[in-house]
């Protein structure tokens, strides 16, 4: 069954600390994409980044790093010195086709950061 | 990408009644969902809303509760009717742009909208 784990309930920082969200996927699908969003407290759905299946390369934004590990079923989201702003509830998604051939997006339940100045 | 609204913002409501939520998207769009978040909790979707014919609802999710209507590929509305303090939520509006789009698998959500019922 398709399912997006996120162990960390919550997780608190001092800023200026390096914090790694951890997601961990199953799915069937051999083609399917992971996602990362970010939920301020104003309540929207900020896009973080879009990773594919066939693609494996980590990837760095500015503060933002992504660990994509197929062995392990992983994609793990890491902040570089952390800011009081980085506050807020991360989600790990994931979406695979349907037999509709559509997509549909599973999240997990989310991680809840917060950096203290 | 897609911009998306909805309506309303917020909304405090009484036990009993029913609110209707509008999404309004900037362009046409392939597929609109509907997903709710309680408080604390996750995103759960609650139906997808096709254009011209009835919604497809995720298990534990029925039609009576959550109707929705899609009339356009721009437009779609969900109700949620007969409520009760549980349908305290955040409920999102997403879409999907379809496929052979650089962006064919993401979904973009909407502004959300906080509905308590007292």
């Amino acid at each position: 069954a398709q399912k997006v784990t996120q162990a960390q309930t919550e997780i608190s920082v001092v800023e200026k600390e390096d914090v790694t969200l951890d997601c961990v996927y199953e799915t069937r699908d051999t083609t399917y994409y992971l996602f990362w969003y970010k939920q301020p407290p104003s309540g929207e759905l900020v896009f973080l980044i879009r990773r594919n299946s066939f693609d494996e390369q980590n990837e760095i934004s500015g503060r933002y790093s992504w660990n994509f590990q197929k062995s392990t079923s992983s994609f793990n989201f890491t902040i570089t010195a952390s800011q009081v702003v980085d506050s807020a509830v991360y989600f790990c998604a994931l979406s695979e086709g349907t037999t509709s051939g559509t997509y549909k997006y599973i999240f997990g339940t989310g991680t809840r950061l917060k950096v203290l100045a | 990408s897609a911009v998306i609204s909805q309506k309303p913002s917020r909304d405090i409501c009484q036990r009993g009644t029913s609110l209707t939520i509008q999404c309004q998207v900037d362009s046409q769009v392939t597929m609109m969902f509907w997903y709710r978040q309680q408080p604390g909790q996750s995103l759960t979707l609650i139906a997808t809303a096709n254009q011209g014919s009835e919604a497809t609802y995720e298990s534990g999710f029925v039609i009576d509760k959550f109707p929705i209507s899609r009339p356009n590929l721009t437009f779609s509305t969900l109700t949620v009717s007969n409520m009760s303090p549980e349908d305290s939520s955040i409920y999102l509006c997403s879409v999907w742009t379809g496929p052979g789009r650089r962006n064919s698998h993401e979904q973009f959500f909407g502004p959300g909208t906080r509905l308590t019922v007292l």
